[in-house]
């Protein structure tokens, strides 16, 4: 049962222009969600996060929005850049006494020169 | 310079061998975790510990083992119980339980042969 989803395996885009990757979740505890950014064989880096009681958060050129009715959430990145080419993760907590995350199966940006 | 160490990144194994992945972080984090990531997967939670000398199976701890006798060091052991070992995995940590942002290694890549 898969709780977090991104249903887009890859996406390719070209530099310059926005990219958009999109996640669906299943469970409406989820109080909290997160994307990561991982290249090949390293572990994933903490990109940005936002709280359920927000419905957008931006750093730079990310930013991160939340539809709660919808359960979509959604990272825009512009503009695009060749060094944002990698597997993008969303995860999703629903806090308490364990902050354990569920996560995604990724999406492969590949942002073309 | 703080961080979390994974090693070896790379490790072969025979089959019905137990093998033990090293997780070490010096970010004085009270919380760890163990996930396997598979192609086209997700990461899974197979144990994580909010405490020294605590831990508790994640979604798929079957075939596993870990150990939290120092904050700093949560070892994993893949017993040969475990079907399918061959598999990226991450080792991660965080501030404390209930907090969501998880710093990760860069991961361990084991082979059975």
């Amino acid at each position: 049962d898969q709780q977090v989803k991104q249903n887009s395996p890859s996406l390719s885009v070209q530099e310059g222009r926005i990219s958009i990757l999109n996640c669906d979740y299943t469970n409406s505890m989820f109080d909290y969600f997160l994307w990561y950014k991982k290249y090949p064989a390293e572990g994933p880096t903490f990109l940005i996060s936002i709280s359920s009681i927000k419905d957008k958060n931006e750093d730079g050129r990310f930013t991160v929005f939340l539809n709660k009715s919808a359960k979509h959430l959604s990272l825009h990145i512009v503009p695009s850049q060749p060094g944002d080419s990698a597997v993008y993760f969303c995860a999703a907590s629903y806090g308490g006494a364990t902050n354990k995350l569920i996560f995604g199966t990724g999406t492969l940006l590949a942002v073309q020169p | 310079d703080g961080g979390i160490t994974q090693s070896p990144k790379y490790l072969f194994r025979k089959e019905g061998q137990n093998v033990t992945l090293s997780c070490e972080q010096n970010l004085n984090h009270d919380a760890m975790y163990w996930y396997r990531q598979d192609p086209g997967q997700g990461l899974r939670l197979i144990y994580y510990s909010q405490i020294v000398n605590d831990f508790q199976k994640g979604d798929i701890a079957e075939g596993y083992s870990v150990s939290r006798e120092k904050k700093e060091s949560f070892p994993l052991t893949v017993t040969s119980a475990q079907k399918n070992p061959t598999a990226f995995y991450l080792c991660a940590s965080s501030i404390r339980q209930g907090y969501n942002e998880q710093f990760f290694g860069p991961g361990t890549r084991l082979t059975v042969l």
